[in-house]
């Protein structure tokens, strides 16, 4: 059963455009959404996080958008360079527990 | 800060040997440690969850016997796959996560080839 169900599966998007990937859960004890970014080859490397109490949160470039409502939440990246193509996942946990992971995105960004 | 090694960082063994997976983490005491699987091109599937001096908890349909892990430290566990198939080829990642935290710190991940 998949708990965090993630879509695209891929994203081509131009040097500068602004990829969005979303993400939408059912469990409404998740309280708490990071999202991690992963390189061929690599380890997946946390990018952003945030709880249900806040609507929005903004990294440099990364912005999180949280819908408690429609239990969806996003991933904007402003500006995007083609080094930021790699594959992000979203994920869910309950308090400090064992995290569910989304499908993954795979985004190209072209120079 | 938030630093999560792994050794080796890929490996190949012989069908039926065992071969042992470290992740320690550098710079925090990860009270909890999780165990990842991950198939080319497809998300993290949780193995098993460990807590430091406890048992570990696995998922359902994961072997608790072929993949043995120990977290004996708040720095170190432990991932060992015993007697080992073809079909255990694959990237198994570890993340560890301190005490009271949300946050999990991955590890570089482990590519193991089973000949």
């Amino acid at each position: 059963q998949q708990q965090v169900k993630q879509s695209p599966q891929s994203l081509i998007v131009q040097k500068g455009g602004i990829p969005i990937i979303n993400c939408a859960y059912e469990n409404t004890a998740f309280d708490y959404f990071p999202w991690y970014q992963q390189f061929p080859g690599k380890g997946p490397a946390l990018l952003i996080a945030i709880r249900p109490d806040v609507s929005e949160k903004k990294e440099g470039r990364f912005t999180i958008s949280f819908n408690k409502s429609a239990k969806q939440f996003s991933l904007h990246i402003m500006d995007s360079q083609p080094g930021d193509s790699a594959t992000y996942f979203c994920a869910a946990s309950v308090r400090n527990n064992d995290m569910r992971f989304g499908a993954g995105t795979r985004l190209t960004v072209k120079p | 800060g938030a630093v999560v090694s792994q050794h080796p960082s890929r490996v190949i063994c012989k069908s039926g040997t065992s071969v042992k997976i470290e992740c320690r983490s550098l710079d925090f005491q990860a009270t909890t440690m999780f165990w990842y699987r991950q198939f080319p091109k497809q998300s993290l599937m949780l193995m098993a969850t460990s807590n430091e001096g406890s048992k570990a908890t696995y998922e359902q349909g994961v072997e608790k016997d072929k993949f043995l892990i120990n977290h004996a430290s708040l720095t170190l566990s432990t991932l060992t796959v015993t007697s080992a198939h073809p079909e255990d080829s694959s990237f198994y990642i570890c993340s560890a996560q301190a005490g009271g935290r949300y946050e999990q710190y991955f590890g570089p991940g482990t590519r193991l080839t089973v000949t």
